[in-house]
């Protein structure tokens, strides 16, 4: 049991629609980031949220975007899919100001495939 | 821009022969070091973590890993490997020592472990 939880595990979308994928941290985790893995690679990292706010974002268009709600959650959307945002999203959990708040604790990812 | 490395993309080996992945970053700063693993239809575990102190880490399962500064390289090691070791090995890295959750992973090192 990873303690994150994601959701839905695997979906499959057409281009230019709307995807919204959900994440439950861990129990006691404050911090919620998110990453992509597309097939054969590492994850990279999408962007953070804490206290509901985005508070970190890596080189990703503005049709990825997503929120935080007050009991930690956290949605990622992204808008107008294209064939290239077909990959594996993974959702991360942290405790802010912790000692080791870089630990992270990731769930079992979504898997979605844009045809 | 700030990059991993990892060495090796498919390491295949027997049972009970010894393990090194190589792992290089480009950031000249501080840095936190960390080595995840992902088994076959399973989610990122941490293996091991270098925040500070001594450079000879070791984590879980019998893996260390031993940070040489001098390199830019975190080298993942084990002594003899089991076939459970059998899965994606990533090395990551977060510059700096702020909470960003940022990660940048390297690409992966596929390790199969024959019987």
């Amino acid at each position: 049991d990873a303690g994150v939880t994601q959701s839905p595990t695997h979906l499959i979308k057409t281009r230019g629609q709307q995807v919204t994928l959900r994440c439950s941290p861990k129990s006691g985790h404050d911090t919620v980031s998110w990453y992509q893995q597309a097939l054969g690679q590492g994850p990279q990292f999408i962007f953070q949220y804490y206290e509901e706010e985005e508070r970190q974002r890596g080189n990703f268009p503005d049709r990825f975007s997503g929120h935080q709600f007050p009991n930690y959650s956290s949605e990622l959307n992204v808008n107008a899919l294209l064939l290239g945002d077909s990959a594996l999203y993974l959702c991360a959990s942290s405790l802010w100001g912790a000692s080791g708040a870089n630990v992270l604790t990731f769930g079992a990812g979504s898997r979605l495939t844009v045809l | 821009a700030q990059s991993v490395s990892q060495h090796n993309h498919h390491v295949i080996l027997s049972e009970a022969a010894s393990l090194e992945l190589g792992c290089n970053y480009s950031y000249g700063g501080t840095v936190n070091l960390f080595w995840y693993v992902q088994y076959p239809g399973q989610h990122l575990q941490l293996l091991l973590k270098y925040f500070s102190g001594d450079p000879l880490v070791k984590g879980i399962k019998g893996f260390e890993a031993e940070f040489i500064k001098s390199k830019f390289s975190f080298n993942l090691r084990k002594p003899s490997v089991q076939w459970s070791d059998t899965a994606e090995y990533f090395c990551a890295v977060i510059h700096g020592s702020s909470n960003t959750g940022k990660l940048i992973f390297g690409q992966g090192t596929t390790l199969q472990v024959k019987p």
